[in-house]
């Protein structure tokens, strides 16, 4: 089963800053099963990116996300206020099926 | 655009089952993708409980799959999930998700079950 590590676990910026989160795969995978989700307090997740660096539908062109190898990184270009909330990657594996999920980065306003 | 609302018991005594039903709306349960449940305990991460497909094809979590059972309902747009002997460890917001390519693309808004006497 493939482990997913995110870093750090809490960053704190303030608005108008670049945030930059980590995701790392405990071994080889493919950037196409790897997904990063945004979770507000008291609401669902909610699909950012996936393919590791396809926005979703309607989803700002400040997020973007790309890989290098076994690491993926999510970025937010200049934080907004509503940036702020906890972020988590995700990674589907195909046989068998399952999906499995980083620990979570929490993003909070300096 | 897709709906999903979750319903069900807020409430399950333990060694109890939790059931929990998935209302699909804006879009057909049988339009292609797998439907899954997602958990999440207070304060901690998400978990992957399962998916479900149009034909009652399942896949389950390793680490739940002995307690898990998950249904389909074509007529009704809706599927279903069932978890028997729960403990207090099971205590958790549960989500319905529809799949998309390798992700969970859209989401319920959740529904907290609570394991108690």
């Amino acid at each position: 089963e493939i482990v997913l590590t995110q870093s750090p676990g809490t960053l704190s910026l303030s608005p108008g800053e670049r945030a930059t989160l980590s995701c790392r795969a405990s071994q080889s995978v493919s950037g196409t099963d790897l997904a990063w989700y945004q979770q507000k307090p008291g609401q669902a997740p909610r699909l950012l990116i996936h393919r590791a660096s396809s926005r979703a539908i309607g989803i700002p062109a400040r997020f973007s996300g790309s890989e290098s190898g076994s690491d993926f990184t999510l970025t937010i270009s200049r934080l907004e206020p509503e940036d702020f909330a906890v972020y988590y990657c995700q990674h589907y594996g195909a046989s068998p099926p399952l999906y499995t999920f980083g620990q979570g980065t929490k993003v909070e306003i300096k | 655009q897709v709906q999903l609302q979750e319903s069900g018991p807020g409430l399950v005594k333990p060694s109890g089952t939790l059931s929990l039903t998935c209302a699909v709306s804006g879009g057909s349960i049988t339009n292609g993708n797998w439907w899954s449940w997602i958990r999440q305990a207070p304060g901690k991460g998400l978990e992957w409980i399962g998916e479900i497909y149009r034909t009652g094809a399942t896949n389950y979590n390793p680490s739940l799959k002995s307690r898990v059972t998950m249904l389909v309902d074509t007529s009704k747009n809706q599927f279903s999930l069932n978890l028997n002997s729960v403990t207090a460890a099971d205590t958790a917001v549960y989500y319905c998700v529809r799949n998309g390519a390798h992700c969970l693309d859209f989401w319920g808004p959740g529904t907290l079950v609570t394991v108690s006497s």
